[in-house]
């Protein structure tokens, strides 16, 4: 059973900074079946990236995501006031099952 | 534009049994290419994937809640359902219904989700 685990837990930003998560999975996975997603309080989450790198419909260009193997990334790349959420990494994998990361935490510092 | 709307029990009493519907609407459950997905979310917890099952009926588990799910479909009335047993306190939640595209296995729509409360 592949685990993610995804860091920093919190990260404290200003708007316009550059925010970096990282998702790493516990044994080499196929980027295909790599997303990304945000949630915001109260709110389902929405599918931002997929295939490890692939903007969803209607995610601005400000997001992109990168990576292979055990290790992923996320970027933004100027912190817009609407990106302070939690982003969680999702892997699709043997015995067609899904798992998601712990979620990492973008806050305002 | 395809829309996914949770409905289902509220208050469920320990041991019991929670059910819950996602009704489809913009679209056809039946489909090829997608499945049809629960996942729920613990209060101020992460997300946890349930299971899911295709239009044809087959279905895949999360193998910790596995003996306790049974997810169907009625194309019929194009929605699936979702069926948990002997409910717990841990089993009180957030439970969302999401479609997931089979082309690159992500989640691209969601229902806005329905809190249910295991409590007697």
């Amino acid at each position: 059973e592949i685990v993610l685990t995804q860091s920093p837990g919190t990260l404290s930003l200003s708007p316009g900074e550059r925010a970096t998560l990282s998702c790493r999975a516990s044994q080499s996975v196929s980027s295909n079946y790599l997303a990304w997603y945000q949630q915001k309080p109260g709110q389902a989450p929405r599918l931002l990236i997929y295939g490890a790198s692939s903007r969803a419909t209607g995610i601005p260009d400000r997001f992109s995501g990168s990576g292979s193997g055990t290790d992923f990334t996320l970027t933004i790349s100027r912190l817009e006031p609407e990106d302070f959420a939690v982003y969680y990494c999702q892997h699709y994998g043997t015995s067609s099952l899904f798992t998601f990361g712990p979620g990492t935490k973008v806050d305002i510092k | 534009q395809l829309q996914l709307q949770e409905s289902g029990s509220g208050l469920v009493k320990p041991s019991q049994t929670l059910s819950l519907t996602c009704a489809v609407s913009g679209g056809s459950i039946s489909s090829g290419g997608y499945s049809w997905n629960w996942i729920r979310q613990s209060p101020g917890k992460g997300l946890e994937w349930i299971g899911y099952i295709y239009h044809s009926g087959s279905s895949y588990y999360n193998p910790s809640l596995k003996s306790r799910v049974t997810i169907s479909v009625d194309r019929s009335k194009n929605h699936f359902s979702l069926k948990l047993t002997s409910v717990a306190a841990a089993d009180t939640a957030v439970y969302y219904c999401a479609r997931g595209v089979e082309y690159y296995q992500a989640l691209d729509v969601w229902g806005q989700g329905t809190t249910v409360t295991v409590s007697s």
